[in-house]
């Protein structure tokens, strides 16, 4: 398996800056994926990383290390609508699976 | 539609019982997946399609289970002898290629069937 791990829960501030973090264990690393999933809802795309780094988009930044098995998914001017929760998936293929493994998800909760 | 779509979107049934959960994947999409999510929980792959064949139908938890996508649009998951444990979310998703051309290909999910076992 991909071993993801992620917090269980976070709490915020509107208008504060968040670090969600994933770690994952793989032997045939082809992408990390993060979702967001409002309560009762799917889980729509976010961010994918590839190669090191960051990749930013709007207040959403997710940034990647391989060597270090470790992705952050950063969340600026948090906004009440924020409150979800936060999935971050592998995609493995020393199995030869193109399957992306996801990790349990963090709830993020966005107090005023 | 644009998005991905399932139906129903809440099935109630009693133990013992047979369901059937449809999905309708992006038109154009090859890629078609089934996931499992219980509360707290994030999705739990069960079956991948590639056209009208499983490609990997390593998640599938036992027999009971089974899925079928005859003319590679519409996939319909199927549970038969339902038991109480089956009670969750049922998500699907679909995808361009499958990862297959590279890239991220990304997984567009459906709203889900909550399926209930009384």
């Amino acid at each position: 398996g991909q071993n993801i791990d992620q917090p269980t829960e976070m709490t915020a501030t509107e208008g504060a800056i968040v670090q969600i973090n994933c770690t994952y264990q793989t032997s045939g690393f082809n992408g990390l994926f993060w979702y967001q999933q409002h309560a009762g809802e799917a889980p729509t795309f976010l961010s994918y990383n590839v190669l090191d780094g960051l990749e930013e988009k709007g207040r959403f930044s997710s940034f990647l290390s391989r060597s270090k098995g470790y992705s952050y998914l950063l969340l600026k001017e948090l906004q009440m609508k924020d409150s979800a929760s936060y999935l971050c998936a592998v995609r493995d293929l020393s199995g030869g699976s193109y399957i992306p493994t996801f990790g349990r998800g963090t709830s993020l909760i966005v107090h005023p | 539609g644009a998005g991905v779509s399932q139906t129903p979107s809440n099935k109630v049934t009693e133990k013992g019982k047979y369901v059937e959960l449809r999905c309708d994947p992006i038109s154009g999409h090859t890629a078609l997946y089934w996931y499992r999510q219980s509360l707290g929980q994030g999705p739990e792959f069960l079956i991948y399609f590639q056209g009208t064949g499983a490609a990997d139908d390593s998640g599938l938890p036992n027999d009971r289970f089974f899925a079928v996508r005859p003319e590679g649009s519409v996939s319909t998951l199927k549970i038969q002898r339902t038991e109480r444990g089956d009670s969750a979310v049922y998500l699907c998703a679909s995808s361009l290629t499958g990862g297959l051309a590279g890239g991220s290909d990304t997984q567009y999910f459906g709203p889900g069937t909550r399926l209930t076992v009384l």
